[in-house]
């Protein structure tokens, strides 16, 4: 099966703590991104990577990091800098960074002890 | 970045069409309209997009209004299934592409 996965499903923090969020896709796509989701909202990029090797700052990249060693994984670390980490977390995936529909994980939601 | 506007709610019967309307008014020339859909605590779906011309696929049809500045999405037989949030986003360039989600459209589908 292709696809996105994300995981865990649930994730829970503790005060100062880092977290990973692990996003893996075996679609062949290039592109990947991040975004966050309070509830009642709609979805903020945080972080986006158009080819292994590279990304960039979304519209709220403060409190967290990101790695592309592998074209299949774009892990997500909240830091402890992040101070309202509560939120549901979701990767995407598009096999170029232009003109192309990107396709959605089924999420993370993580919860601060 | 183009901003879209939604109905908040709308309830629909099973079986007859959904038609969920959107406004983008600002949009530009080359900016593409999408549409997305949220169930509870899962992952959006795309469900379709377009640039000018009207589109359909399996899942819905979307009719673009000539001066682009609004579209609606139809679902054309509605089911309980289709009970969701659904979001209309221009997706715009900045370096990369990128998706601005505004609040949606909650569709309740009645029986």
């Amino acid at each position: 099966d292709g696809g996105i996965t994300q995981s865990p499903k649930y994730l829970f923090r503790k005060e100062g703590q880092n977290v990973t969020l692990s996003c893996e896709q075996n679609l062949n796509h290039d592109a990947m991104y991040w975004y966050r989701q309070d509830p009642g909202q709609g979805l903020r990029l945080i972080y986006y990577s158009q080819i292994v090797n590279d990304f960039q700052k979304g519209d709220i990249a403060e409190g967290y990091s990101v790695s592309r060693e592998k074209k299949e994984s774009f892990p997500l670390t909240v830091t402890s800098a992040q101070k309202n980490p509560t939120a549901f977390y979701l990767c995407a995936s598009s096999f170029t960074s232009v003109q192309e529909t990107q396709y959605f994980g089924p999420g993370t939601r993580l919860l601060v002890l | 970045d183009a901003k879209t506007t939604q109905p908040t709610s709308m309830d629909c019967a099973e079986g007859r069409a959904a038609n969920l309307p959107c406004n983008h008014s600002t949009i530009s020339g080359n900016e593409y309209v999408y549409w997305y859909r949220q169930i509870h605590s899962q992952g959006p779906q795309y469900i379709i997009h377009g640039l000018k011309n009207n589109e359909t696929n399996e899942m819905a049809s979307l009719i673009i209004t000539e001066d682009r500045k609004s579209s609606t999405l139809i679902l054309p037989h509605a089911t309980l299934r289709d009970t969701a949030v659904y979001y209309c986003i221009v997706r715009v360039w900045e370096g990369a592409q990128k998706l601005v989600f505004g609040q949606g459209t909650r569709l309740t589908i009645n029986p």
